[in-house]
């Protein structure tokens, strides 16, 4: 079975400073991870996603991950937040089967809001 | 280039009603999933069908849900005699092979039982 915990459902920073979405996993085998941006009253955007290739994942829009597997983290990193990125960031873990062939059920994170005050 | 669409975006229906939701995959895409998001929660994983086939619904309600993909057409989503707690965002994605992992996600329907 696979999990993901997302440790903060709110976040708050200002324009222009770092931001840090934390993101903690847990799953039977090699997983593959994601982060998606919800905005209000739209679907679902793909930032990035580790596929057991590079660590450090960059994605869209300036944002990064690094995939620690000692830790089981997949945190969500940005150097300076915009106004725009104010939305709904949810962290997802897609796991294979015990046959080891990918299936394609996701399995989200509880969701963390970022605001971006001025 | 179209993505994943989903009509309506918005379903109003009174309590008893069925409701039933449609979602075409982005073209040429073979798996589809479907995903409920209930109020201040992330979203949940219901079914996976490729077409003509359920392949896992184990997270589908045991009754009154419903999800077939045919052949031709869109997915559907078929909720009988809806209950205000089915109220909730519903969202389509589709992949085009399982092992591709992403899942490309539609816009989303919003239902609201009355």
């Amino acid at each position: 079975a696979q999990s993901v915990t997302q440790l903060d459902s709110h976040v708050s920073v200002s324009e222009g400073t770092p931001v840090l979405l934390r993101c903690n996993y847990s799953s039977s085998y090699s997983p593959s991870l994601f982060w998606y941006v919800q905005h209000p009253n739209k679907g679902l955007q793909l930032l990035l996603k580790y596929t057991s290739a590079a660590t450090l994942v960059k994605g869209i829009n300036g944002f990064e991950a690094e995939f620690k597997k000692s830790e089981t983290s997949f945190h969500l990193t940005k150097p300076s937040a915009h106004m725009s990125d104010a939305a709904e960031y949810f962290c997802v873990v897609s796991g294979d089967n015990a046959g080891g062939t990918s299936y394609g059920k996701l399995t989200f994170g509880q969701g963390t809001i970022l605001t971006v005050h001025p | 280039n179209a993505g994943v669409m989903q009509n309506p975006r918005h379903l109003v229906r009174r309590r008893g009603q069925e409701a039933r939701l449609r979602c075409s995959p982005v073209k040429g895409h073979s798996h589809v999933y479907w995903y409920r998001q209930l109020p201040e929660e992330g979203l949940k994983f219901m079914v996976y069908l490729q077409k003509e086939n359920i392949i896992d619904e184990s997270g589908m309600p045991k009754e009154r849900f419903s999800a077939e993909f045919p052949k031709e057409g869109p997915s559907i989503l078929r909720i009988q005699q809806v209950v205000r707690g089915d109220s909730a965002a519903y969202f389509c994605a589709s992949s085009p092979q399982v092992s591709y992992n992403e899942q490309f996600f539609g816009p989303g329907t919003r239902l609201t039982v009355l």
